[in-house]
This record gives structure tokens, C-alpha cells and sequence, in this order.
């Protein structure tokens, strides 16, 4: 069975600040997906950020990037230029590739993000 | 474009009850999977629904089941409550082919007194 544990149970940052969250996994797959989700306290869960294993280059979205490791199982989100909306649970996230019963989501416990003004 | 979208909002209950939750997919979505999210903790998966039928399901009692119609909508059912299952039940829709697109709506607060 697939792991995925977030280390940071919180953090906090100066506004306009980067910030980077921690997560490794553990799979016997190589090829999966890894994702980053924002848990604001609307508690919609909202995409961040989406890497596919088998692309090298890490994926990037505006102000957040990842870092992804593949060999080492590590999968970090970086934060740049943090703003007050960016305060949220963030949880990261690993998916089998899509095949019949393979496609569900699997969570960590999250990092507490907070943004200070 | 309508999100995905799930009633209630909250819902209080009593041990030994039942409560079913409602969700409706994304436009265009036709797979939808639930979650249950306790407090301080990450989602865990309970099952999910394509083509009207249970497609797979997380490591969740008997209790815990679902239906899908054929609009896609959803529904989720917990028989003989208990307290621990008081908890954010989240629902995602997806499409099949785009799977790894799972679109979350803001969830149905259960709590079990």
C-alpha cells in the first residue's frame, strides 16, 4: 500500500516570504501521480500543483513549484512570494497511474500553513 | 459552470441513525468518489462510482454506501451511525480518460452525538 507523510505538522511565514513543505511517499510503482492540495477554511479542496513521475522537469504554477525526487521518494512545494490567501492546510497527495481500481487519492495529514501580515 | 456541489452543508445525528449525503458532479464529470476527512486529518477514500456501480472502495465497513444515477449525481448512505463517524465527507468528480483531475466540493459536516 501506498504512504504519504508530511513532516511539518505547521509552519508559519512573513508575508511576501518563501516557504517550502515537506513530503515523501513510499511506492513500489514508477509511474504515479503526485499532487499538492490547498484545504483553506472553506475546506473546498483546491488543486495547487499536479507531477506526473515519469516528466523529469518539476512542474511549476505561477508562484508554486515543486521539487521532486524521484529516487529519494520526496515530493516538496515551494512558495514564493507568499500571500495572506495562501494560508491553509496543505496536503500532498499520490495517485497509481489510471487503471481499473487504481484510481483514488491518497493523503497525507497536512501542514498548517500560516501567512503573517 | 457549475462545480461540484453537495448537500447538506451540515448535519447533526443521532447514534444508531442513518444520513445520506448528496453530491453532484462537476459538468460534464461522470465518475465520483467520496472521502472522509476526521478532524485534523487527512481524506481517506471510501469508494467510488462510474457507470452507476461501485468501481472500488477504500477500507470502509459495510455501513458505508453509495449510488450513482444516471445523471452522475451521488449519493452516500451510513446506517447505525456511530461516533466516529462524525467527520467532512468530500465528494470529487472526475472524468474517465482525465482521472487524475479530481474536482472536490466543499464538503457535508456530519457529526454523530
Amino acid at each position: 500500500a501506498q504512504t504519504v507523510t508530511q513532516s511539518q505538522p505547521e509552519m508559519s511565514v512573513q508575508e511576501a516570504e518563501t516557504v517550502t513543505l515537506s513530503c515523501t511517499y513510499d511506492t513500489s510503482e514508477n509511474n504515479y501521480y503526485l499532487f499538492w492540495y490547498k484545504q483553506p477554511p472553506s475546506r473546498q479542496m483546491i488543486l495547487v500543483i499536479r507531477q506526473e513521475a515519469y516528466k523529469q522537469q518539476n512542474a511549476t504554477e505561477n508562484r508554486f513549484s515543486v521539487n521532486f525526487q524521484k529516487a529519494a521518494k520526496s515530493f516538496s512545494l515551494k512558495i514564493s512570494d507568499s500571500q495572506l490567501g495562501d494560508t491553509a492546510m496543505y496536503f500532498c497527495a499520490f495517485m497509481k497511474p489510471p487503471n481499473f481500481g487504481n484510481e483514488k487519492l491518497t493523503f497525507g495529514t497536512g501542514t498548517r500553513l500560516t501567512i503573517i501580515p | 459552470d457549475a462545480g461540484v456541489t453537495q448537500s447538506p452543508t451540515h448535519l447533526i445525528k443521532t447514534r444508531g441513525q442513518q444520513v445520506t449525503l448528496r453530491c453532484s458532479p462537476k459538468s460534464g464529470h461522470d465518475t465520483v468518489s467520496w472521502y472522509q476527512q476526521a478532524l485534523g486529518q487527512g481524506p481517506q477514500f471510501i469508494f467510488q462510482y462510474y457507470e452507476e456501480e461501485e468501481r472500488q472502495r477504500g477500507n470502509f465497513p459495510d455501513r458505508f454506501s453509495g449510488h450513482q444515477f444516471p445523471n452522475y449525481s451521488s449519493e452516500l448512505n451510513v446506517n447505525a451511525l456511530l461516533l466516529g463517524d462524525s467527520a467532512l465527507y468530500l465528494c470529487a468528480s472526475s472524468l474517465q480518460g482525465r482521472i487524475y483531475e479530481q474536482y472536490f466540493g466543499p464538503g457535508t459536516r456530519l457529526t454523530v452525538t
